[in-house]
């Protein structure tokens, strides 16, 4: 069975400090890793793909990389308008075609 | 552009009734999957159409249906209520021919039943 797991579940910085979120994959197949954006209230927000391992994706201050086992999403220097929900989502040859989703980090960032 | 749009956006049902979703995809978007959003699973895949054709179904039982129209709108119905189902409902169209390209998302419709 497809499984995405990410970690922290939740995460508070304060504006400026850089850090990263986890994405732990375990899929038949991969053949797209993505990450999402959502705010409250709101649907998910496409933010990148990757495809093979080694891959790196940027936009404005967060960069996604993608290894054979994990994906991680970068933030770098942010801001409390990056405050939101990021989800992670894994596109596997194996089954369905619809993308298996984590549960995805709540990020806060105060000013 | 128009984005996705998903009526009604708010709903309240009590057990054993039904309900429909609409979903109305991005102009020239021609594939449409649903999922479901509660705080305890997730993101979970529900159905994916693309020209009229339910392309693939996720684990979910019988009573969740779909169906997809000639202009790609799409509708989703869930009948005989059960209060797990109680969630948002997220409608997202992608130009791919299988809908796991880039999803662009609705702002859901948010379902409570009583």
């Amino acid at each position: 069975e497809d499984q995405v797991t990410q970690s922290p579940e939740a995460l508070r910085l304060q504006e400026g400090e850089s850090s990263s979120l986890n994405c732990s994959y375990t899929v038949s197949g991969l053949r797209g890793l993505f990450w999402y954006r959502q705010d409250p209230g709101k649907g998910p927000e496409f933010l990148f793909t990757l495809y093979s391992a080694g891959e790196e994706k940027e936009k404005e201050r967060l960069k996604a990389t993608l290894t054979k086992k994990e994906s991680f999403l970068h933030i770098t220097a942010p801001k409390p308008e990056d405050s939101a929900t990021y989800l992670c989502a894994a596109h596997s040859g194996g089954g369905a075609d619809g993308l298996t989703f984590g549960k995805g980090t709540h990020l806060i960032i105060q000013p | 552009k128009a984005g996705v749009t998903q009526t009604p956006r708010y709903l309240i049902k009590t057990r054993g009734q039904q309900v429909t979703l609409s979903c109305s995809p991005i102009s020239g978007h021609r594939s449409v999957s649903w999922y479901q959003q509660t705080p305890g699973q997730g993101l979970q895949f529900l159905f994916e159409y693309f020209s009229e054709t339910q392309r693939n179904k996720g684990n979910f039982p019988g009573r969740f249906s779909g169906r997809q129209f000639s202009n790609s709108r799409s509708e989703m119905n869930v009948s005989t209520l059960e209060l797990g189902d109680s969630a948002l409902y997220l409608c997202a169209s992608s130009l791919a021919v299988r809908g796991t390209g880039e999803l662009f998302f609705g702002e859901g419709s948010r379902l409570t039943v009583l």
